[in-house]
């Protein structure tokens, strides 16, 4: 398995709180992911990077952002949580774009 | 709009039999597509992948097939395992570029013993 690690794997804050999601990575890959995982809707890009401080948004971006200042690191912050922000949060690492994603353990957040 | 779609959000199959999961897409610039399998509290794990040049990859118990005309791939497991009850998405990449992944909504098989 790639050594890939989330934290935390669980979370419950209420609305309006930041919140910081983790992704590590000891693969030296390049590219990282951030995905959620709704009923329905199967997993959906929330933002990308493809290098040290190089990210792009995804198709649900709104109200996330992330930050990469090491490439072992990956950060997902919910500025101003919301319920809909209620998911499974799933980080993705690849060698190279668009190839084979390997996925972490994910990280349950309920926003009450 | 969903540009890869899972119609069949379950399917129950018996032990030994054949599983089929369908996956149809709708961005002709895809040009590889892959399945992963899924287990409850667990990520997402590779499955198998297949190149727009290709109609048939395998690789053991798992084959995929891909009809371009139509717009459409599967997933044949032979024989199921209860091992393989898991929910199975499909996944699909652009050519170009924009080389992200677009996932179906995913399939929930269950083999029965």
């Amino acid at each position: 398995d790639a050594g890939i690690t989330q934290s935390p794997r669980h979370k419950v804050t209420e609305t309006g709180t930041p919140v910081t999601l983790r992704c590590h990575q000891t693969e030296n890959h390049r590219y990282m992911y951030w995905y959620r995982q709704d009923p329905g809707h199967g997993l959906r890009l929330i933002h990308y990077s493809y290098g040290v401080k190089d990210t792009d948004k995804g198709e649900v971006s709104d109200g996330y952002s992330v930050s990469r200042s090491k490439t072992e690191d990956f950060l997902l912050t919910l500025e101003s949580a919301t319920s809909s922000q209620t998911s499974v949060y799933f980080c993705a690492i690849s060698d190279h774009g668009g190839e084979t994603q390997y996925f972490g353990p994910g990280t349950r957040l309920l926003v009450l | 709009d969903q540009q890869v779609k899972q119609n069949s959000p379950s399917l129950s199959v018996q032990e030994g039999r054949i599983s089929i999961l369908n996956c149809d897409y709708t961005n002709s610039m895809f040009d590889y597509f892959l399945w992963y399998k899924k287990y409850p509290a667990e990520g997402p794990t590779f499955l198998i992948s297949i190149s727009s040049i290709k109609d048939k990859n395998e690789d053991g118990r798992f084959t995929v097939f891909l009809n371009k005309s139509a717009k459409h791939l599967s997933l044949h497991i032979v024989p199921s395992q209860p091992g393989d009850s898991a929910v199975y998405f499909c996944a699909a990449r652009p050519s170009g570029s924009a080389r992200q992944l677009t996932f179906g909504s995913g399939t929930q098989l269950t083999v029965l013993p």
